[in-house]
């Protein structure tokens, strides 16, 4: 059974960073790329960008690029997203597996639980 | 980009029932590149239809998909406790993909 469970609720200020974790089971870390999604509350979802566990290669949207990282561990089947917060950052962030070829996002298979980041002065 | 806009916002079903709900594309979604995912609160999204029609990893047979261009369907016959939850649609064949608002599916 595919499993990825997300680290803990998070409060943060603004200017801040934080740093979200995410540990899969039931499959091989290596073999899918993992990207993060923001879910902001009212708002719909937004693909953030990627990370190829395989090579350590990182992808990024547009509207994330250059305040947020995306890595991933292969010794502890663990992806992380680290981003510099601004007060629109609150939301739920999720890490989600699913393929990407030539600049094209596909369907997400398996989903971690979210994680509620909250930012506030 | 493409704008995808789910109707109803709520739907009200009874157990049993049939439920039906729409995701409509502001422009032509490329090879039916259209998923449906379910979120309860809590609890992890899950994949129940990708490619329009074809049903997610262990998802029953009364969950199914339809439709092509810039209409789609996910229709929910006999509806059990556990599908009521909030469902929604993403496009994934241009980019940027993108995802609908979400119709909430509660229990009437």
């Amino acid at each position: 059974e595919v499993q990825m469970i997300q680290s803990g609720a998070e409060v943060k200020k603004p200017g801040s960073t934080v740093k979200i974790s995410c540990k899969v089971s039931g499959y091989t870390f290596s073999d899918f790329f993992l990207h993060w999604l923001q879910q902001a509350p009212g708002k719909r979802f937004e693909w953030m960008g990627l990370v190829d566990p395989s090579d350590g290669s990182s992808i990024y949207a547009e509207r994330f690029q250059g305040r947020v990282s995306i890595t991933a561990d292969t010794s502890r089947d663990t992806a992380y997203m680290e981003m510099t917060l601004t007060s629109e950052d609150t939301a739920e962030y999720f890490c989600a597996t699913g393929a990407y070829s030539s600049g094209l996002i596909y369907f997400f298979d398996y989903w971690g639980q979210g994680t509620l980041v909250t930012v506030s002065s | 980009e493409i704008v995808l806009t789910q109707s109803p916002g709520t739907l009200s079903v009874s157990p049993g029932a049939r439920a039906t709900l729409s995701c409509r594309a502001s422009q032509s979604v490329s090879r039916g590149k259209l998923a449906w995912y379910q979120r309860k609160p809590g609890q992890a999204p899950r994949l129940v239809i990708y490619g329009a029609s074809t049903r997610g990893t262990a998802i029953p047979d009364r969950f199914s998909g339809s439709g092509s261009g810039t209409d789609f369907t996910l229709t929910i016959s006999r509806l059990e406790p556990e599908d009521f939850a909030v469902y929604y649609c993403h496009q994934y064949g241009t980019s940027p993909s993108t995802f609908g608002q979400g119709t909430k599916l509660e229990i009437k």
